[in-house]
């Protein structure tokens, strides 16, 4: 079963907007993931926020979690045409001893130039 | 490597076939993953490989569905009797820290068709 749910699960944006995506998950989480797939094969990880923090930034990339509302969300700013992808998150969860990630069904998003 | 390999990239099979899928991850890297992705669907963890630890197979759909690593290195997948409701991509990752606490490295992953 799936711990993560993204909304939306599609987004289409004019070039220069910003893309927000969201992910929810069910259960106490030890970190999550943000991942960006292209054309349906490799998985490229994009930024990872611990549970004790609560904002993060990469470039244009800025990720928030709330664990007391079990979501985080991924906002693109400044968008590209290149930017089109699938986007996916992915959690551990806190007591899991494998660390393997848990990932949503992704939100997949369309940049128009 | 430079990255995480996986071959074949694609693989087309009659149904009732064995298939063999290989994974070369990043050298050192310690963790090895398998997840499935079927068509327009999130990733679908099937096993975990960390150092010489015996492997999380929690996810495996099937007894068809096995996976070793030798050595600490080269992991295989093999999917036993194919049906079709077994074609997807097959993605491997790997990574060099402990399990979960950074991003994995993917591999391109191997799309696997059974007919």
């Amino acid at each position: 079963s799936q711990q993560g749910e993204e909304d939306p699960q599609a987004l289409s944006i004019q070039e220069g907007e910003n893309a927000t995506m969201n992910c929810s998950y069910k259960t106490s989480i030890n970190n999550l993931q943000w991942y960006r797939q292209n054309s349906g094969r490799g998985l490229v990880h994009l930024i990872l926020i611990r549970s004790n923090e609560r904002e993060k930034h990469s470039g244009r990339l800025r990720v928030t979690l709330d664990t007391s509302k079990k979501s985080s969300s991924l906002l693109i700013t400044a968008s590209r045409a290149a930017d089109t992808a699938s986007y996916f998150c992915a959690t551990v969860m806190i007591y899991n001893q494998g660390g393997k990630l848990i990932f949503g069904q992704g939100t997949e998003l369309s940049v128009k130039p | 490597g430079a990255g995480v390999s996986q071959s074949p990239s694609n693989k087309v099979t009659e149904k009732g076939k064995d298939v063999e899928l290989r994974c070369d991850p990043i050298s050192g890297h310690t963790a090895l993953y398998w997840y499935r992705q079927s068509l327009g669907q999130g990733l679908e963890f099937l096993i975990y490989f960390q150092g010489n630890s015996a492997p999380d197979k929690s996810g495996l759909p099937s007894d068809r569905f096995s996976a070793e690593r030798t050595g600490g290195s080269v992991s295989t997948l093999t999917i036993q009797r194919t049906q079709q409701e077994d074609s997807a991509v097959y993605l491997c990752a790997s990574s060099s820290y402990l399990a979960g606490t950074h991003g994995y490295t993917f591999g391109s992953g191997t799309r696997l068709t059974v007919v």
